[in-house]
């Protein structure tokens, strides 16, 4: 099984910074199969990116994705209040999906 | 509006069994594959079981194997799991999810939460 780790654990920044969340693979891992998702609090999550780069339908273009292999990134530029939340990556290979442990994303 | 509303959940003892549903509406259910996955309190997300859209693959995660079944009927627009043997590591919201592009989930329903406790 591959596993995701997330970091950092917590990002704690001001509105207006840029947030750079990183999920690294225990093993390589297909770009087309890897995803992002948003969890606010008391919600369900939502996806935000798929395909590594691509955003889903209705995402602000301030989130985006890259990498490849088994090293991911999700950037979140100009930081805003609403973007208070926990985020997961997400990868899918030999018929099953596993999910990072998820970052926490505050506003200082 | 696409929309996916779990039901069922509720409280178990350990040993028992319950069925959740999740009920599909605005897209054509039968076109595409489903998955359930699970948030303990306070945890993160892991997925559980997955189904294709004819109903003929279904993976499951190791800790379920065995023990849970999914399914689903594509005339009625509804994915289940059926869960036996819970333990207590089974306490959790249940969510069902479509599956978009690039396998990933693009469609999440609210949400059931199930609870095995003596």
């Amino acid at each position: 099984e591959i596993v995701l780790t997330q970091s950092p654990g917590t990002l704690s920044l001001s509105p207006g910074e840029r947030a750079t969340l990183s999920c690294r693979a225990s093993q390589s891992v297909s770009s087309s199969y890897f995803a992002w998702y948003q969890q606010k609090p008391g919600q369900a999550p939502r996806l935000l990116i798929y395909g590594a780069s691509s955003r889903a339908t209705g995402i602000p273009d301030r989130f985006s994705g890259s990498g490849s292999g088994t090293d991911f990134t999700l950037t979140i530029t100009r930081l805003e209040p609403e973007d208070v939340a926990e985020y997961y990556c997400q990868q899918y290979g030999s018929s099953l999906w596993t999910f990072g442990q998820g970052t926490k994303v505050e506003i200082k | 509006e696409v929309q996916l509303l779990e039901s069922g959940g509720g409280l178990v003892q350990p040993g028992g069994s319950l069925r959740v549903s999740c009920v599909a509406s605005g897209f054509t259910f039968g076109n595409y594959a489903m998955s359930w996955v699970r948030q303990a309190p306070g945890k993160g997300l892991e997925w559980v079981s997955g189904i294709s859209a004819s109903g003929d693959g279904t993976p499951y995660a190791d800790s379920v194997k065995g023990r849970f079944i999914i399914s689903r009927d594509n005339y009625k627009d509804t994915l289940f799991l059926q869960m036996n043997s819970l333990r207590a590591e089974d306490t959790a919201v249940y969510y069902c999810a479509k599956h978009g592009s690039g396998k990933a989930f693009d469609i999440w329903g609210q949400g059931t939460m199930v609870t095995v406790s003596s």
